[in-house]
């Protein structure tokens, strides 16, 4: 598509709850980012992907995040007994190339835990 | 760690007039970039600096990459209410293929 689309935009869960996320990047880009954005915040990195491989998950806060990109295009975040303080909002963003810093980012998914 | 703090934490100017805001870091960078985030929106990159020194324009922006690669800056001329939003300085985490964000500058243009 022509930029990286997020969905779903607004999500609300309630504590405990089990929650997705989707990311269909750009489409030929090889590399595929996550990143927590916490209110009046930056962005920070949660994990990368290199077509399939996840080659860093060193940002994952903790082992109920989990993400995948099994074909190389889509991505899932997924988010297991989701806690007050994964209220955030959760941005995807694609490259062409490694090391092509120039992100192209989707709007996001905002999801508040309630 | 890494750190990359960006002064104002907030802006409020009049339309028409300059901007300049910093960002600047415990550590060396190699890279900075600028973006630019709407409400509701993800960043959208400005501009990118890739050597020390390097003074890079686009349009009413222009950015700098400072000589001890630990600070670089961001100007806008001639603001006008478009430029509302927060602005970002990032730069790649050692060794690493992604982005270390700044802490944003907010700013305010007032019609």
């Amino acid at each position: 598509g022509a930029g990286v689309s997020q969905s779903p935009r607004y999500k609300v869960a309630k504590r405990g709850q089990d929650v997705a996320l989707r990311c269909d990047p750009i489409s030929g880009h090889v590399s595929l980012f996550w990143y927590q954005q916490a209110l009046g915040q930056g962005p920070e990195f949660l994990t990368y992907f290199q077509n399939e491989a996840q080659l860093d998950k060193s940002g994952l806060p903790s082992d109920r995040f989990f993400a995948e990109r099994p074909e190389g295009s889509v991505s899932t975040l997924k988010i297991q007994r989701t806690q007050q303080e994964d209220s955030a909002v959760y941005l995807c963003a694609s490259s062409l190339f490694d090391r092509d810093y120039g992100y192209t980012f989707g709007s996001g998914t905002r999801l508040t835990v309630v | 760690g890494q750190q990359l703090n960006q002064s104002p934490q907030s802006m409020f100017i009049q339309e028409g007039e300059d901007v300049s805001m910093n960002c600047t870091s415990s550590s060396i960078f190699n890279t900075w970039l600028w973006y630019k985030q709407d409400p509701g929106e993800g960043p959208v990159l400005l501009i990118a600096l890739y050597k020390a020194g390097e003074l890079t324009s686009n349009g009413r922006l222009t950015a700098q990459f400072g000589i001890t690669r630990k600070d670089s800056f961001l100007n806008i001329s001639a603001s006008i209410p478009s430029d509302v939003g927060i602005y970002f300085c990032a730069g790649p985490r050692n060794g690493a293929n992604n982005l270390f964000f700044g802490t944003g500058t907010r700013l305010t243009v007032i019609p």
